[in-house]
């Protein structure tokens, strides 16, 4: 158990339909992180959560990617009209200090077809 | 904007062979490191990080890295590898805001 849950572990859906992956951090984290990888990449920054508040996104998210962290808890990614390059494995994780380094979920691998 | 090199895509070695795995990181300021590990099927860990203080940092499973400043690097040691050290290794680096900058990754096979 890493302590910060994501789901589902794999999703599979149709190219321009809408997908929602949820995240669960350690519970005493107020910082939780979206990161995308790819095959043969390393992670690559989404967006970034301080309780509720959404403070840093990433030029890689397009207006159809949309990300929520209500009441600081738990967080939701939704990607509006999936296209194929938005397949890849969709990375949750959670710190208390930036410094701390982080702790990764074991991530939701979304595949579009 | 910071950026992260990892310039061996993929290492095999033997098994009790020395690893050096080598990352090197663009930005100038003051900056947190990080070492992870990916193990196949499993997510994410933490091998090890360096803020401030000893350039050397030993981190889990006798791996250690060595910050040095004067040439952006942080690479990754171990001087006796196990088959189960079989994993994908990342550096990365915190430019003490808020987001971790990955490099690609190193792909490290040991040969039982």
């Amino acid at each position: 158990d890493t302590g910060v849950s994501q789901d589902p572990r794999h999703k599979i859906t149709k190219r321009g339909q809408n997908v929602t992956f949820r995240c669960d951090p350690i519970s005493e984290h107020n910082r939780l992180y979206w990161y995308r990888q790819t095959l043969g990449q390393g992670p690559e920054f989404l967006t970034y959560f301080q309780n509720e508040a959404q403070l840093e996104k990433s030029r890689l998210l397009s207006d159809r990617f949309s990300a929520e962290r209500p009441k600081g808890s738990f967080s939701t990614l939704e990607i509006q009209r999936t296209e194929q390059g938005d397949s890849a494995m969709y990375l949750c994780a959670s710190s208390l200090n930036p410094g701390d380094g982080y702790t990764f979920g074991s991530g939701t691998r979304l595949t579009v077809v | 904007a910071q950026s992260v090199s990892q310039h061996n895509h993929h290492v095999i070695l033997s098994e009790a062979a020395s690893l050096e795995l080598g990352c090197n990181y663009s930005y100038g300021g003051t900056v947190n490191l990080f070492w992870y590990v990916q193990y196949p099927g499993q997510h994410l860990q933490l091998l090890l990080k360096y803020f401030s203080g000893d350039p050397l940092v030993k981190g889990i499973k006798g791996f250690e890295a060595e910050f040095i400043k004067s040439k952006f690097s942080f690479n990754l040691r171990k001087p006796s590898v196990q088959w189960s050290d079989t994993a994908e290794y990342f550096c990365a680096v915190n430019n003490a805001g808020n987001m971790l900058t990955f490099g690609g990754g190193t792909r490290l096979m040991v040969k039982p």
